[in-house]
């Protein structure tokens, strides 16, 4: 599993309140991704850090942020949740240096409902 | 037309049998090729993980990648019980320093009967 936790594994909220799912890790990967996954759509890039405090957005950024302020964790927030964030989070880290930044490895997901 | 083409099946197969798992897509750009496996609600397991075009064989799995026809497989011979998941094929192309998103398929749904 790559040393990655994810907290909570699932979580029920409502429309409009925040959310944060966080990541760890215990291996002091530099990279370290948030992705959702929905039927009909796979996996999908929402944010990515490529260090301390250094992120980027993915394809599905909008409505998310995400905070990186120690090597291991990794938060993803939803400063407002709707429906349409119900899915599954994951968290991947990338296990090595360039050129192999392709290696991405997941942790066990997060089950988002928001109702 | 979607970067990456994926039929989901569902597969099924008799067990021993030889199962082949494609994905097509569009980039021409993309260079880095890999293979996950997914059991149900839990996370992708990284199977195989190719550079460019080629073959790579671990154990009962090959990965092939034909650049020029922008297509990709994995085989499994001998399958088993145990190889019943989610296969998702997924592809890069490396973006500089900051990482690099992968775009994945949709993933194909394989069952293996005893």
């Amino acid at each position: 599993d790559a040393g990655i936790t994810q907290s909570p594994r699932h979580k029920v909220t409502e429309t409009g309140t925040p959310v944060t799912l966080r990541c760890h890790q215990t291996e002091n990967h530099r990279y370290m991704y948030w992705y959702r996954q929905d039927p009909g759509h796979g996996l999908r890039l929402i944010h990515y850090s490529y260090g301390v405090k250094d992120t980027d957005k993915g394809e599905v950024s909008d409505g998310y942020s995400v905070s990186r302020s120690k090597t291991e964790d990794f938060l993803l927030t939803l400063e407002s949740a709707t429906s349409s964030q119900t899915s599954v989070y994951f968290c991947a880290i990338t296990a090595k240096g360039p050129p192999s930044y392709n290696e991405q490895f997941f942790g066990p997901g997060t089950r988002l409902t928001v109702l | 037309q979607k970067e990456v083409e994926q039929d989901p099946g569902p597969l099924s197969v008799p067990e021993g049998a030889i199962v082949s798992l494609n994905c097509t897509y569009s980039n021409s750009a993309f260079q880095y090729f890999m293979w996950y496996r997914q059991y149900s609600r839990k996370g992708p397991e990284l199977l195989m993980y190719t550079y460019s075009s080629g073959n790579k064989e671990d154990g009962r799995f090959t990965a092939q990648v034909d650049k020029s026809s922008k297509y990709i497989s994995l085989f499994i011979r001998d399958s088993q019980p145990s190889d019943s998941a989610t296969y998702l094929c997924a592809m890069s192309a490396l973006k500089g320093q900051a990482g690099t998103a992968l775009i994945f398929g949709k993933g194909t749904t394989l069952s293996v009967s005893s």
